[in-house]
């Protein structure tokens, strides 16, 4: 089976451009988590959908985040200007609907210039 | 919210015994998870406890009192290769949503 995966599993851009970020979850997954990840800390959440609906998004700084889950199955996580501080690993996780037990992908490390 | 605390940093011998320490205050409980995540890579599952007391599988052990807001990783026969961090994360909050804490870096010397 496969796992959770995503692209690009790096990215260098610098500060004020664009980046997106793909992940294809666990087929038969329905709920689908983006996470940040800083060094040295644990997984922030950032948006999490059951199904297409975004049912936790409170922690996505929406003046420059954006994510979309349009079928239900594959998200695209969009930053848009980058800046500094969002150097991280942004990390695409699923589950199956009723569970907790999360399945993270490789993650995708940004460094912003 | 949630507030999960637990030790930044752990040294261990090899073969020796490790207790990890997790302390919570939530607003919800369902449960409590503990992830491995060795560095570069993912965090993966090692167990999850919804009732108080001690679930073993092989070398590690988990154990959580709701009562006391606490829980532990036991981590028998330590390896070169649990050098890692480990994360607590606690399931609750409304639906499944997954709070983790901050980690804790374990180092397995010689």
């Amino acid at each position: 089976e496969a796992g959770v995966v995503q692209s690009p599993r790096y990215k260098i851009i610098e500060k004020k451009q664009p980046v997106a970020f793909w992940c294809n979850p666990i087929s038969g997954h329905n709920t689908l988590y983006w996470y940040l990840q800083n060094l040295g800390q644990g997984p922030e959440l950032l948006i999490r959908y059951e199904n297409e609906e975004a049912v936790d998004d409170s922690q996505l700084p929406k003046d420059r985040f954006s994510a979309e889950r349009l079928k239900g199955v594959d998200s695209t996580l969009k930053i848009q200007p980058a800046e500094l501080g969002d150097s991280a690993v942004y990390l695409c996780a699923s589950s199956p609907q009723g569970t907790g037990e999360l399945f993270f992908g490789e993650g995708s490390r940004l460094t912003v210039l | 919210g949630q507030n999960i605390d637990q030790p930044t940093e752990m040294t261990a011998t090899e073969g020796a015994i490790v207790q990890i320490n997790c302390t919570y205050q939530t607003s919800g409980f369902n449960g409590l998870f503990w992830y491995q995540q060795h560095a570069g890579e993912a965090p993966t599952f090692l167990s999850y406890n919804v009732l108080d007391g001690l679930e073993e599988k092989g070398r590690f052990s988990s154990f959580l009192s709701r009562s006391k807001g606490y829980s532990y990783l036991l981590l028998k026969e330590l390896q070169m290769k649990d050098s890692a961090s480990y994360l607590c994360a606690v399931e609750g909050g409304g639906g499944n949503k997954l709070t983790f804490g901050t980690g804790t870096q374990l180092k397995v010397e010689l």
